[in-house]
C-alpha cells in the first residue's frame, strides 16, 4: 500500500459527460501528479500540483483540468468526454515540488470508461 | 520534450541476473535518473534513482555511464515477482518526469 488514495476505482460514463476523479496524498507529501495510461501512449505526464499552486503541465487536454485543495486532496475533472479518454488515470505524490530526486509514490489508479 | 528509448521487452529466467537498459538521448545534468516498474494490475512502484554514480539499493542496482546518456537497472536475482514493466525516466529542472513506453520483463521458472 503506497498510501495514496484514488477513488473512485471504476468509472463508466457515456462520451460528453463529465467527471472527477479525486486523489488524496501521502500524509506529509505536498505534491500531486497526475498521468494517463492508456494501451497506446503509455504512461504520460498530466500535470502537477505543489502546496495548491499548479508546478508542471504536461500533455493535458483543455477539456481537463485539476486542482489541489488547501487539506492537499487533488480533483482531476474531465469534461466533455470521448471514447479515447478511456484510460486508467494514476495519482501520484511526493514529498517535495522538484521531479529532480522526489520519489513519487503511486495509488491504484481510477478505470475511465466511456461508452 | 525528454526522451527515454527502452526495448519493448526482455526475458530472463528465475535467478538470474538481468540487465534493463535506458537510453536518455536527452537528458541534462541537473536531470536525475530514475526506474519505476508496474507490476499487473497496479500502479507504477518506486525501484530506484540516482544522478552520477553507480546506486544499490534492496531491490536492485543502478548502472550509469559516465556521459549519463544511457543507464542500466540490474535485478541481481530475478524472481517470478519482478515481472512486470520496468520504466526508466528523467526528472529535473523543468519538473516534467517523462517516462517511456516501458520495458516488459518475463520471468521463466
Amino acid at each position: 500500500d503506497s498510501g495514496v488514495t484514488q477513488t473512485p476505482k471504476h468509472l463508466i460514463t457515456a462520451t460528453g459527460q463529465r467527471v472527477t476523479l479525486r486523489c488524496s496524498p501521502r500524509s506529509g507529501d505536498l505534491s500531486v501528479y497526475w498521468y494517463q495510461q492508456s494501451l497506446d501512449q503509455g504512461l504520460q505526464f498530466l500535470i502537477q500540483y505543489y502546496n495548491g499552486e499548479e508546478r508542471a503541465k504536461g500533455n493535458i487536454l483543455e477539456r481537463f483540468s485539476a486542482q489541489q485543495f488547501p487539506d492537499l486532496h487533488s480533483e482531476l475533472n474531465l469534461s466533455s468526454l470521448e471514447l479515447g479518454d478511456s484510460a486508467l488515470y494514476f495519482c501520484a505524490s511526493s514529498v517535495g515540488g522538484g521531479l529532480a530526486k522526489n520519489i513519487q509514490y503511486f495509488g491504484a489508479g481510477t478505470r475511465l470508461s466511456v461508452l | 520534450d525528454a526522451k527515454t528509448t527502452q526495448p519493448n521487452s526482455m526475458e530472463s529466467n528465475e535467478e538470474e541476473p538481468v540487465h534493463l537498459p535506458c537510453n536518455h538521448s536527452t537528458i541534462s545534468g541537473t536531470d536525475y535518473i530514475h526506474w519505476y516498474r508496474q507490476l499487473p494490475s497496479q500502479g507504477p512502484e518506486y525501484v530506484i534513482h540516482g544522478l552520477t554514480s553507480n546506486v544499490n539499493n534492496r531491490m536492485a542496482s543502478l548502472a550509469i555511464a559516465e556521459d549519463r546518456k544511457s543507464s542500466t537497472l540490474i535485478l541481481h536475482r530475478a524472481t517470478l515477482r519482478d515481472a512486470a514493466v520496468y520504466y526508466c525516466s528523467q526528472g529535473g529542472s523543468n519538473y516534467k518526469l517523462t517516462f517511456g513506453k516501458g520495458t516488459l520483463l518475463t520471468v521463466n521458472p
